[in-house]
């Protein structure tokens, strides 16, 4: 049974500071990426996509990925208020569109005042 | 551009009814997938259609069904509802390239909101 891992939270951060949320991944076949964000009673929307080893940075958000340790990360700087949301982890199976995208249970984060 | 949008927003059923629920992908994707999220964890993968043919499914009964039509849109079912099938129901469309599979990116709908009675 292929997996995606993100620590459940809630993760508690101050404004302005730096979030970190994680996600490992058990399929090391692995190609595609994806950050998506999710306001509670909303659909998720998309943050970043990530396909090559590194970091890719698009404003705030960092996302880092590491195949060889099957770990990718997402990094909000100067957290704001309105990053309070669920911060799901997805990631597709193979290289083909008909590849399904596997989404981890999310990890609440909720940034302090 | 009009995003994906999905119909109805929400909706009531008893157990044993069936539900169809609607989806207009974004203009130009071919690709609808269903996602079932139910309350605190992440979408689970029900089924892709592309070309009006399921090409992946997910650990799902066959009570959960679902076409797509020429325009691409795609109306799943859900046969003799459970109170298990209670979820938020969502749809997401790309433009699945035959040669950029990697970078093939799902875009959501706003969601049904399914509750069964």
């Amino acid at each position: 049974q292929k997996e995606v891992e993100q620590n459940s939270g809630p993760l508690s951060v101050p404004e302005g500071a730096i979030a970190s949320l994680n996600c490992t991944y058990s399929d090391r076949g692995s190609q595609s990426f994806f950050w998506y964000r999710q306001y509670s009673g909303k659909s998720p929307e998309l943050i970043m996509s990530i396909y090559s080893n590194g970091d890719k940075e698009d404003g705030r958000f960092t996302a880092q990925l590491n195949k060889a340790s099957q770990y990718v990360s997402l990094l909000i700087r100067d957290s704001q208020p309105s990053d309070s949301a669920t911060y799901l982890c997805a990631v597709r199976e193979g290289k083909t569109s008909y590849d399904k995208v596997i989404f981890g249970p999310g990890t609440s984060l909720s940034v302090i005042p | 551009d009009a995003g994906v949008t999905q119909s109805p927003t929400h909706l009531i059923k008893t157990r044993g009814q069936h539900v169809t629920l609607r989806c207009s992908p974004i203009s130009g994707h071919k690709s609808v997938s269903w996602y079932q999220q139910v309350l605190g964890q992440g979408p689970q993968f029900i089924f892709q259609y592309y070309e009006k043919e399921e090409r992946g499914r997910g650990n799902f009964p066959d009570r959960f069904s679902a076409r797509q039509f020429p325009n691409y849109s795609s109306e799943p079912n859900v046969n003799a509802l459970l109170l298990g099938d209670s979820a938020l129901y969502l749809c997401a469309s790309s433009l699945a390239p035959a040669d950029q599979g990697t970078t093939d990116t799902q875009y959501f709908g706003p969601g049904t909101r399914l509750t069964v009675l």
